[in-house]
Protein backbone atom coordinates (compact mmCIF):
# COMPACT_ATOMS: atom_id res chain seq x y z
CA UNK A 1 0.00 0.00 0.00
CA UNK A 2 1.46 3.30 -1.23
CA UNK A 3 2.35 5.77 2.21
CA UNK A 4 1.05 9.05 3.06
CA UNK A 5 2.86 11.46 -0.11
CA UNK A 6 3.76 14.86 0.89
CA UNK A 7 5.27 17.79 -1.21
CA UNK A 8 7.77 19.69 -1.49
CA UNK A 9 10.74 17.79 1.04
CA UNK A 10 12.35 20.80 1.21
CA UNK A 11 11.43 25.22 1.67
CA UNK A 12 13.41 28.16 1.85
CA UNK A 13 11.43 31.27 2.81
CA UNK A 14 12.07 34.86 3.92
CA UNK A 15 10.31 36.12 6.85
CA UNK A 16 7.13 37.37 6.12
CA UNK A 17 6.42 35.01 2.36
CA UNK A 18 3.79 32.87 2.26
CA UNK A 19 4.22 29.45 1.95
CA UNK A 20 2.10 26.06 1.02
CA UNK A 21 2.15 22.94 1.37
CA UNK A 22 0.11 19.26 -0.15
CA UNK A 23 -0.75 16.03 1.23
CA UNK A 24 -1.75 12.68 0.07
CA UNK A 25 -3.07 10.29 2.29
CA UNK A 26 -3.21 6.98 2.37
CA UNK A 27 -6.50 5.99 -0.46
CA UNK A 28 -9.35 5.35 1.95
CA UNK A 29 -8.06 7.13 5.09
CA UNK A 30 -11.05 9.18 6.02
CA UNK A 31 -9.14 10.98 8.72
CA UNK A 32 -5.91 13.77 8.09
CA UNK A 33 -3.52 15.35 10.17
CA UNK A 34 -1.06 18.04 10.32
CA UNK A 35 1.73 18.19 12.80
CA UNK A 36 4.48 20.43 12.92
CA UNK A 37 7.67 19.36 14.71
CA UNK A 38 10.25 21.66 15.81
CA UNK A 39 14.02 20.34 16.09
CA UNK A 40 14.60 18.22 19.39
CA UNK A 41 10.73 18.04 20.16
CA UNK A 42 7.89 15.60 19.39
CA UNK A 43 5.29 16.49 16.46
CA UNK A 44 2.87 18.81 17.73
CA UNK A 45 -1.08 18.38 16.53
CA UNK A 46 -2.17 21.59 14.51
CA UNK A 47 -5.62 20.63 12.69
CA UNK A 48 -7.51 17.25 12.22
CA UNK A 49 -9.60 16.37 9.64
CA UNK A 50 -12.13 14.12 8.93
CA UNK A 51 -13.76 13.46 5.40
CA UNK A 52 -13.34 17.79 4.59
CA UNK A 53 -14.57 18.45 7.99
CA UNK A 54 -12.49 20.25 10.43
CA UNK A 55 -12.22 18.15 14.01
CA UNK A 56 -9.73 19.91 15.89
CA UNK A 57 -8.02 23.21 15.00
CA UNK A 58 -7.50 24.42 18.51
CA UNK A 59 -3.29 24.93 18.17
CA UNK A 60 -3.46 25.99 14.69
CA UNK A 61 -2.57 29.31 14.30
CA UNK A 62 -5.65 30.70 12.84
CA UNK A 63 -4.09 34.74 12.21
CA UNK A 64 -1.39 33.15 9.83
CA UNK A 65 -1.86 29.22 9.08
CA UNK A 66 -4.75 27.78 7.08
CA UNK A 67 -5.85 24.06 5.91
CA UNK A 68 -8.19 22.79 3.60
CA UNK A 69 -9.14 19.59 2.51
CA UNK A 70 -11.00 20.00 -0.42
CA UNK A 71 -13.57 16.55 -1.71
CA UNK A 72 -12.56 14.35 1.47
CA UNK A 73 -8.63 13.76 -0.01
CA UNK A 74 -5.82 15.68 -0.57
CA UNK A 75 -4.77 18.38 1.73
CA UNK A 76 -3.02 21.82 1.86
CA UNK A 77 -1.42 23.59 4.51
CA UNK A 78 -0.42 27.65 4.30
CA UNK A 79 1.25 30.09 6.23
CA UNK A 80 0.80 33.36 5.45
CA UNK A 81 3.06 35.47 6.43
CA UNK A 82 5.60 33.19 7.66
CA UNK A 83 7.57 33.99 10.65
CA UNK A 84 11.13 32.89 11.93
CA UNK A 85 9.35 30.54 14.54
CA UNK A 86 7.50 28.55 11.68
CA UNK A 87 11.12 26.77 10.68
CA UNK A 88 9.96 23.17 11.68
CA UNK A 89 9.14 19.95 9.77
CA UNK A 90 5.32 19.44 8.95
CA UNK A 91 4.28 16.09 9.02
CA UNK A 92 0.97 14.70 7.34
CA UNK A 93 -0.38 11.86 8.64
CA UNK A 94 -2.94 9.81 7.92
CA UNK A 95 -5.81 6.90 9.41
CA UNK A 96 -8.65 4.62 9.16
CA UNK A 97 -11.01 5.06 12.51
CA UNK A 98 -8.31 4.17 15.05
CA UNK A 99 -6.01 1.76 12.96
CA UNK A 100 -3.14 2.77 10.76
CA UNK A 101 -2.12 5.67 11.99
CA UNK A 102 0.90 6.42 9.09
CA UNK A 103 2.89 9.99 8.82
CA UNK A 104 4.37 10.71 6.02
CA UNK A 105 8.15 11.98 5.68
CA UNK A 106 7.58 15.85 6.23
CA UNK A 107 8.44 18.89 4.73
CA UNK A 108 11.15 20.44 6.38
CA UNK A 109 10.65 24.46 6.43
CA UNK A 110 13.26 27.17 6.72
CA UNK A 111 12.10 30.56 7.48
CA UNK A 112 15.51 32.84 6.73
CA UNK B 1 3.46 21.91 28.70
CA UNK B 2 4.15 18.59 27.43
CA UNK B 3 0.83 15.97 28.75
CA UNK B 4 3.37 13.02 27.66
CA UNK B 5 7.31 12.08 28.20
CA UNK B 6 9.34 11.24 30.43
CA UNK B 7 12.89 13.04 28.70
CA UNK B 8 15.25 11.20 28.52
CA UNK B 9 17.55 12.47 25.76
CA UNK B 10 20.11 9.99 25.04
CA UNK B 11 20.46 6.33 25.54
CA UNK B 12 23.46 4.81 24.39
CA UNK B 13 23.43 0.59 24.79
CA UNK B 14 25.70 -2.11 23.50
CA UNK B 15 24.81 -4.16 20.05
CA UNK B 16 23.22 -6.87 21.37
CA UNK B 17 22.18 -5.33 24.54
CA UNK B 18 18.35 -4.81 25.47
CA UNK B 19 16.92 -1.11 25.60
CA UNK B 20 14.12 0.03 27.91
CA UNK B 21 12.21 3.36 27.09
CA UNK B 22 10.50 5.02 29.34
CA UNK B 23 7.52 7.40 29.28
CA UNK B 24 4.85 9.13 31.23
CA UNK B 25 1.68 10.88 30.72
CA UNK B 26 -0.23 12.57 32.67
CA UNK B 27 -4.08 12.64 31.30
CA UNK B 28 -6.25 10.26 32.88
CA UNK B 29 -8.31 10.21 29.71
CA UNK B 30 -5.73 9.04 27.23
CA UNK B 31 -6.55 5.26 26.18
CA UNK B 32 -4.67 4.57 23.18
CA UNK B 33 -0.59 4.97 23.38
CA UNK B 34 1.76 4.17 20.55
CA UNK B 35 5.23 4.25 20.35
CA UNK B 36 7.18 5.51 17.59
CA UNK B 37 10.72 5.44 16.20
CA UNK B 38 11.62 8.51 13.83
CA UNK B 39 15.27 8.28 12.00
CA UNK B 40 16.71 11.45 10.18
CA UNK B 41 14.98 13.34 7.67
CA UNK B 42 12.04 10.59 8.42
CA UNK B 43 8.75 10.54 9.59
CA UNK B 44 7.56 8.80 12.72
CA UNK B 45 7.34 5.12 11.88
CA UNK B 46 4.80 3.05 13.62
CA UNK B 47 6.36 0.04 16.13
CA UNK B 48 3.93 -0.85 18.30
CA UNK B 49 0.44 -0.17 20.09
CA UNK B 50 -1.41 -0.76 23.59
CA UNK B 51 -4.95 0.44 24.33
CA UNK B 52 -5.50 0.88 28.08
CA UNK B 53 -7.18 -2.30 28.96
CA UNK B 54 -3.92 -3.98 28.27
CA UNK B 55 -0.86 -3.92 30.72
CA UNK B 56 1.95 -5.92 28.11
CA UNK B 57 2.05 -5.83 24.35
CA UNK B 58 4.58 -7.83 22.21
CA UNK B 59 5.87 -7.73 19.15
CA UNK B 60 8.67 -8.72 16.85
CA UNK B 61 11.68 -7.62 19.35
CA UNK B 62 9.91 -5.10 20.94
CA UNK B 63 7.55 -5.19 24.17
CA UNK B 64 5.38 -2.72 25.49
CA UNK B 65 4.39 -1.80 29.12
CA UNK B 66 1.65 0.17 30.53
CA UNK B 67 1.20 0.85 34.15
CA UNK B 68 -1.97 2.98 34.21
CA UNK B 69 -1.66 3.32 38.21
CA UNK B 70 1.45 5.38 37.91
CA UNK B 71 0.44 6.40 34.10
CA UNK B 72 4.00 5.13 32.84
CA UNK B 73 4.93 3.47 29.49
CA UNK B 74 8.16 1.83 28.50
CA UNK B 75 8.80 0.43 25.37
CA UNK B 76 11.36 -2.77 25.62
CA UNK B 77 14.01 -3.51 22.28
CA UNK B 78 15.53 -7.18 22.64
CA UNK B 79 19.40 -7.92 21.30
CA UNK B 80 19.45 -4.15 19.89
CA UNK B 81 20.48 -3.81 16.67
CA UNK B 82 22.44 -0.88 14.35
CA UNK B 83 19.43 -0.23 12.53
CA UNK B 84 17.51 0.69 15.79
CA UNK B 85 19.45 4.04 16.51
CA UNK B 86 16.88 6.45 15.74
CA UNK B 87 14.75 9.18 18.02
CA UNK B 88 11.56 7.12 19.92
CA UNK B 89 8.97 8.86 20.93
CA UNK B 90 5.55 7.63 22.73
CA UNK B 91 2.04 9.39 22.23
CA UNK B 92 -0.96 9.25 23.55
CA UNK B 93 -4.46 9.62 21.95
CA UNK B 94 -8.09 8.89 23.24
CA UNK B 95 -10.68 6.72 21.13
CA UNK B 96 -13.23 7.64 22.88
CA UNK B 97 -14.73 9.50 19.97
CA UNK B 98 -14.94 6.36 17.92
CA UNK B 99 -12.25 7.16 15.67
CA UNK B 100 -8.28 8.47 16.77
CA UNK B 101 -7.96 12.07 18.08
CA UNK B 102 -4.60 13.57 17.42
CA UNK B 103 -1.54 12.18 19.09
CA UNK B 104 0.05 14.27 21.88
CA UNK B 105 4.08 13.61 21.88
CA UNK B 106 6.56 13.05 24.46
CA UNK B 107 10.11 14.93 23.12
CA UNK B 108 11.63 11.75 22.53
CA UNK B 109 14.55 9.75 23.77
CA UNK B 110 17.81 9.58 21.08
CA UNK B 111 18.33 5.66 21.38
CA UNK B 112 22.74 5.17 20.11
CA UNK B 113 23.37 1.97 20.03
CA UNK B 114 27.64 1.55 20.45
CA UNK B 115 29.03 -1.27 18.21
Amino acid sequence: EAGVAQSPRYKIIEKRQSVAFWCNPISGHATLYWYQQILGQGPKLLIQFQNNGVVDDSQLPKDRFSAERLKGVDSTLKIQPAKLEDSAVYLCASSLGNRGYTFGSGTRLTVV
Amino acid sequence: GESVGLHLPTLSVQEGDNSIINCAYSNSASDYFIWYKQESGKGPQFIIDIRSNMDKRQGQRVTVLLNKTVKHLSLQIAATQPGDSAVYFCAETSLLRGGADGLTFGKGTHLIIQP
